[in-house]
C-alpha cells in the first residue's frame, strides 16, 4: 500500500522561481492537507480540501496556491519562491475519525 | 484561543523502562484524538487513536488515556525501546472539524 506519495523530495529553488509540489493518496480519502514542518514551530497548515472540488485556507497560505485536480491528488504550488518558504512540506490525507495518513515530506530550501 | 500543547518537550529514559508522554487540550468541543510519532527526517507516523467516549485504548506497547475532566491525554509506552526514540506528538479534532490541531511535539530519546 502506497498510502501518500509525495514528490519531489528534495528540491532547491532559487528566489523568485517556481514550482509545484505534488501529493496522491490511494486510500479513497475525503479530505486533504498541505502542512509546513519548521523547527520549533510544529505542523502549520497552509491549504486543506475537505472534499474533492473544494479548497480552504489554512493558517499560513500567503505564497502558496493549491489545486485538488481530482480525489486523489492535491498540488501545491508556489508562484515565486522566498526563502522564508524554506522548510519541509508534508502532505496528508485522512478521514472523519480515522486519523490522517503523513507523505515522506518535500525539503525545499529557497537560496 | 483553543490549543494543543505539551508538557515536557524533552524526555529520556532507559531502555525497559515504561515512557509516559502528556498532552494538554484545552478546545472542549474537541472528540477525537490521535498520537503520532516523527522519526528523523521522515513523516509523522499515526500510532494511535480515541474517541472522546472512551478513557483507554490500547494497541501493541501503547495506551492512550484520556481524561476529559482535565482535559489531558496521554501515550504510554512499554518496555521502551530504542527504536522508540523519536518526535511524538498529539493532535485534537473537534467535532465537526476537518482540521486536525498539532501540539508541538515531544522528544523520546531511549537510552540503552
Amino acid at each position: 500500500n502506497a498510502g501518500v506519495t509525495q514528490t519531489p523530495k528534495f528540491q532547491v529553488l532559487k528566489t523568485g522561481q517556481s514550482m509545484t509540489l505534488q501529493c496522491a493518496q490511494d486510500m479513497n480519502h475525503n479530505s486533504m492537507y498541505w502542512y509546513r514542518q519548521d523547527p520549533g514551530m510544529g505542523l502549520r497548515l497552509i491549504y486543506y480540501s475537505a472534499s474533492e472540488g473544494t479548497t480552504d485556507k489554512g493558517e499560513v497560505p500567503n505564497g502558496y496556491n493549491v489545486s485538488r485536480l481530482n480525489k486523489r491528488e492535491f498540488s501545491l504550488r508556489l508562484e515565486s519562491a522566498a526563502p522564508s518558504q524554506t522548510s519541509v512540506y508534508f502532505c496528508a490525507s485522512g478521514q472523519a475519525l480515522m486519523g490522517y495518513t503523513f507523505g515522506s515530506g518535500t525539503r525545499l530550501t529557497v537560496v | 484561543g483553543e490549543s494543543v500543547g505539551l508538557h515536557l518537550p524533552t524526555l529520556s529514559v532507559q531502555e525497559g523502562d515504561n515512557s509516559i508522554i502528556n498532552c494538554a487540550y484545552s478546545n472542549s468541543a474537541s472528540d477525537y484524538f490521535i498520537w503520532y510519532k516523527q522519526e528523523s527526517g521522515k513523516g509523522p507516523q499515526f500510532i494511535i487513536d480515541i474517541r472522546s467516549n472512551m478513557d483507554k485504548r490500547q494497541g501493541q506497547r501503547v495506551t492512550v488515556l484520556l481524561n476529559k475532566t482535565v482535559k489531558h491525554l496521554s501515550l504510554q509506552i512499554a518496555a521502551t525501546q530504542p527504536g522508540d526514540s523519536a518526535v511524538y506528538f498529539c493532535a485534537e479534532n473537534a467535532r465537526g472539524s476537518y482540521i486536525p490541531t498539532f501540539g508541538r511535539g515531544t522528544s523520546l530519546i531511549v537510552h540503552p
